[in-house]
């Protein structure tokens, strides 16, 4: 069964460094989005693509973050200057069709600990 | 804006007993309402979703959900647990014009043998 892959599974990095989380949607998808979960809290949009642009970001989604199709087949977040508060699980999704009402699927998950 | 509201974060019941999650869930324009489930150290699986074919919406590993607009509720159950179900699980919720979906904040469930 297709799946979405991320990877690493976990990441550590100091405060200020840049990260990249790569993920590899399902290869008919062609919507893709990046989700995050800090410890203990719900698990929060961050970010739509399409297309080759993003569609819509939430307010948590500012300068310092950035997302890219680099090839036809990964999907990157990258964190330019990553703060203590960017800690946090960060899970890919991706979709058939962008509509509300269709599946998302979402890949295992990259934890993200910034110290 | 839509929301999703997750009474309780944490829910514990026997093996064999009824599983009850409760969710509630606020939205201006009719809304499309998932169910995921997260086991442990993967991602979030779909377990069922509400888009307005049938009120009572029946998903994988023997679980279903009600949507009620009265109740503005969309809770999921099952009528005997097994311990396989321990998780978490998170209501979601979305509109046709959207594509982000809403997450509560999860229920993390607990079988107790």
């Amino acid at each position: 069964e297709p799946e979405v892959t991320q990877t690493p599974s976990h990441q550590v990095t100091q405060m200020g460094q840049e990260v990249i989380l790569r993920c590899v949607p399902i290869s008919n998808h062609l919507y893709f989005y990046w989700y995050r979960q800090i410890l203990g809290q719900k698990v929060e949009f961050l970010v739509s693509f399409y297309n080759n642009e993003i569609s819509e970001k939430s307010e948590i989604f500012d300068d310092q973050f950035s997302v890219e199709r680099p090839d036809g087949s990964n999907f990157t977040l990258k964190i330019r200057s990553t703060k203590l508060e960017d800690s946090a699980m960060y899970f890919c999704a991706s979709s058939e069709t962008g509509t509300g009402y269709n599946e998302q699927f979402f890949g295992p998950g990259t934890r993200l600990t910034v110290l | 804006a839509q929301s999703v509201t997750q009474l309780g974060s944490h829910v514990s019941v026997s093996e064999g007993a009824l599983v009850l999650l409760r969710c509630n869930y606020s939205s201006s324009v009719p809304p499309y309402l998932f169910w995921y489930v997260q086991y442990p150290n993967q991602g979030l699986q779909l377990l069922l979703k509400y888009t307005s074919a049938a009120t009572l919406v029946k998903g994988i590993n023997g679980f279903e959900a009600e949507f009620k607009k009265s109740e503005t509720s969309f809770h999921l159950t099952k009528p005997s647990a097994h311990m396989s179900d321990a998780a978490e699980y998170f209501c979601a919720v979305s509109v046709s014009r959207d594509d982000k979906i809403i997450f509560g904040k999860g229920t993390r469930l607990h079988i107790l043998p």
